[in-house]
């Protein structure tokens, strides 16, 4: 099976900051990575998908690189309403196909 | 507006058996991979499984194969997960998704099921 880790696993950080997150895969996975945003309460919310393609309707200051076993989410300007968990998320093709990372919860400081 | 929408909180007894459901609306219903999404409490995200509603092809993860089986019925575009005998360990929160047409993400979700188990 193939493990997918993220780091940090909790992150407070002031309005306007830049945050990072990073997800990591025990092997290859291509671009087959995406980022979802849970706030409290919710259902999650799927903001990167392919390592790197903004989902529609989401704003510009989210984004996602890497490829291969390590990828990045940027949060470019933090926001309050940006208080969620992030999950990555990865497909395989084989069983168990989709493995979610353990989550990031980002706090406002 | 393309939508799943849940069915409502059930409560339930050890050894009892459940089906909860999950309506599509708004898209082609037999055109996109349907999966299933638990959550314990306080937990992070487990995919359990997924179903192509056009021809019932169901995949399942290991972890939850032989657990809980995933049906649907296309002729009213609702998609199923069920349990035969429910467990303590099964109280959590089920989330239904849609998979991406144009790529391996899940662009849509229901609003969640909490399943409660308890005596």
């Amino acid at each position: 099976d193939i493990q997918m880790t993220q780091s940090p696993s909790s992150l407070s950080a002031s309005v306007g900051d830049r945050v990072t997150i990073t997800c990591q895969a025990s092997q290859d996975i291509s671009n087959y990575l995406n980022w979802y945003q849970q706030k409290p309460g919710k259902a999650p919310k799927l903001l990167i998908y392919d390592a790197s393609n903004l989902e529609t309707g989401v704003p510009s200051r989210f984004s996602g690189s890497g490829s291969g076993t390590d990828f990045t989410f940027t949060i470019s300007s933090l926001q309050p309403e940006d208080i969620a968990t992030y999950y990555c998320q990865q497909y395989d093709n084989l069983p168990p196909f989709f493995t979610f990372g353990p989550g990031t919860k980002v706090d406002i400081k | 507006e393309v939508q799943l929408v849940q069915s409502g909180a059930e409560v339930k007894k050890p050894g009892e058996s459940l089906k909860i459901s999950c309506k599509g609306s708004g898209y082609s219903f037999t055109s996109y991979w349907i999966g299933w999404v638990r959550q314990m409490p306080g937990k992070g995200l487990e995919w359990m499984g997924i179903i192509y509603p056009g021809d019932s092809d169901t995949r399942y993860s290991p972890s939850f194969q032989g657990q809980v089986t995933i049906s649907a019925d296309k002729s009213i575009s609702t998609a199923y997960l069920q349990w035969s005998s429910l467990k303590a360990s099964d109280t959590a929160m089920y989330y239904c998704v849609r998979r991406a047409g144009y790529s391996r993400a899940f662009d849509i979700w229901g609003q969640g099921t909490m399943v409660t188990v308890s005596s």
